[in-house]
Parts: C-alpha cells; structure tokens; sequence
C-alpha cells in the first residue's frame, strides 16, 4: 500500500540554522508534491509545490528538492527563526485513479529555539 | 482577505446523537474537500467535491457519514448517529481547478468530542 514517511516526529534546532525535513514514500508514483505548514489549532497552510520533473523549488527562505529515484523530497528552512516553530507535511498526489488523491505524512514538528 | 470558514469551531456530543459540521469555501473555488486529522492516522481525506458534484467519498464510512453541497457557497458533513472513535478534528478545504494538482486552502477545522 502507499505509505509516505516523514523522518521524525520532532526535530529542535537553534535559531539562524537551517532545519531539514525529510518526506520518503514508498508504492507511490507521485505526479506532484505539496509542502505545508500547521500551526496547534489551526488548518494546514500551503507552502510549495513542485513537480516530478523539477528537482528544486525556492520560495524566499524556503528550498525543496523532489528525488524520484530515491523517492523522497527535502524541505529546508535557512536562517530558521522561531516564528518558524510549527508541524510540516508534506502530501503527495499521483495521475489519477487510486493514487489521484492527496495523501498526507503525519509531519513533523519543528521547535526553532533562540 | 478570502478564507475558508467552518462552523462549529467545537462540538461536544454524546454518541448516537447527529452532529452536522458546515463549510463555506472562499468565493470562486470549485473544489471542496473534507479532511480528518487525528494523531494517529494523520490528515486523511474523506471526500471531495467539483462543481458541486461528490467526485470521491471512498474516505468515509458510508454507513453513518454522508457529504453535501447544497450551493456553491455551503458544504456539509453529517455523522449519524455519532460514535467516539469519531472524535477528531474535521477540516474543509477548497481549491481551483486542478483539484489536488493545485494548493488548497484550509479552513479551521472543527473539532468535534463524541463522549
């Protein structure tokens, strides 16, 4: 069955260093890969998207990469701040039929500390 | 500022009592999806909608969930009769054409405690 991974649960790190998060999926040909961002009691809020054929996208400090030999995308923050403090998943989504919806990980939570 | 809206934000019920949970998606969208998030399972997609139309609802349990979309600007998910392990929080979101292709925009959730 499809699975999607997120490396950890939690991951701390100090304040102006890059965190990295990593999504791996497996029985899964995703056609598009999601990144958001979900704050305690509130919905998820999207951050990037990127293709299967685009191996890197950035949106200011944000960078994410898309592997699909090593079936697995890269998320990182540089200069992280503690505003950046929240849950990320990532979601996938294949080319329709059984793999057309968007499958979420379970996220992880990032604690940037000052 | 456009943003989904959902209402009740909470809902405390007893079980086997109906619990309707509403949704107005941000003007223009056409797709409209309800989502469950739990700390076990995760964000899990029960059903989405395309011009109003039930495209997927393999997510829910058939037996006791059903979805709707009276208008464009209102959807709805029932629970009947409501049963503890359906305590969790329920997202709506909407999005353009494209469906999944495209980003969603979530609303705030409901949570929802069967007791």
């Amino acid at each position: 069955s499809q699975k999607i991974e997120q490396n950890s649960e939690a991951l701390n790190i100090q304040e102006g260093k890059t965190a990295t998060l990593t999504c791996n999926y497996t029985n899964y040909s995703p056609a598009y890969l999601q990144w958001y961002r979900q704050d305690p009691g509130r919905g998820p809020v999207f951050l990037l998207l990127i293709r299967e054929n685009e191996k890197e996208k950035r949106k200011e400090r944000l960078k994410v990469t898309f592997d699909t030999t090593l079936k697995q995308s890269l998320f990182h923050i540089t200069a992280s701040q503690p505003a950046d403090s929240a849950t990320y998943l990532c979601a996938l989504t294949g080319y329709g039929g059984s793999q057309g919806n968007l499958i979420f990980g379970k996220g992880t939570k990032l604690s940037v500390k000052p | 500022d456009a943003r989904v809206t959902q209402t009740p934000r909470d809902k405390v019920t007893e079980m086997g009592q109906e619990v309707t949970m509403r949704c107005q998606p941000i003007l223009g969208h056409n797709t409209v999806f309800w989502y469950r998030q739990t700390m076990m399972q995760g964000l899990e997609l029960l059903a989405y909608f395309r011009n109003r139309a039930p495209l997927d609802d393999s997510g829910m349990p058939k037996d006791r969930f059903s979805a709707e979309m009276p208008d464009a600007t209102l959807a709805t998910l029932k629970i009947q009769p409501s049963e503890p392990r359906d305590s969790a929080v329920y997202f709506c979101a909407s999005g353009l054409a494209g469906g999944f292709y495209n980003e969603q925009f979530f609303g705030p959730g409901t949570r929802l405690t069967v007791l």
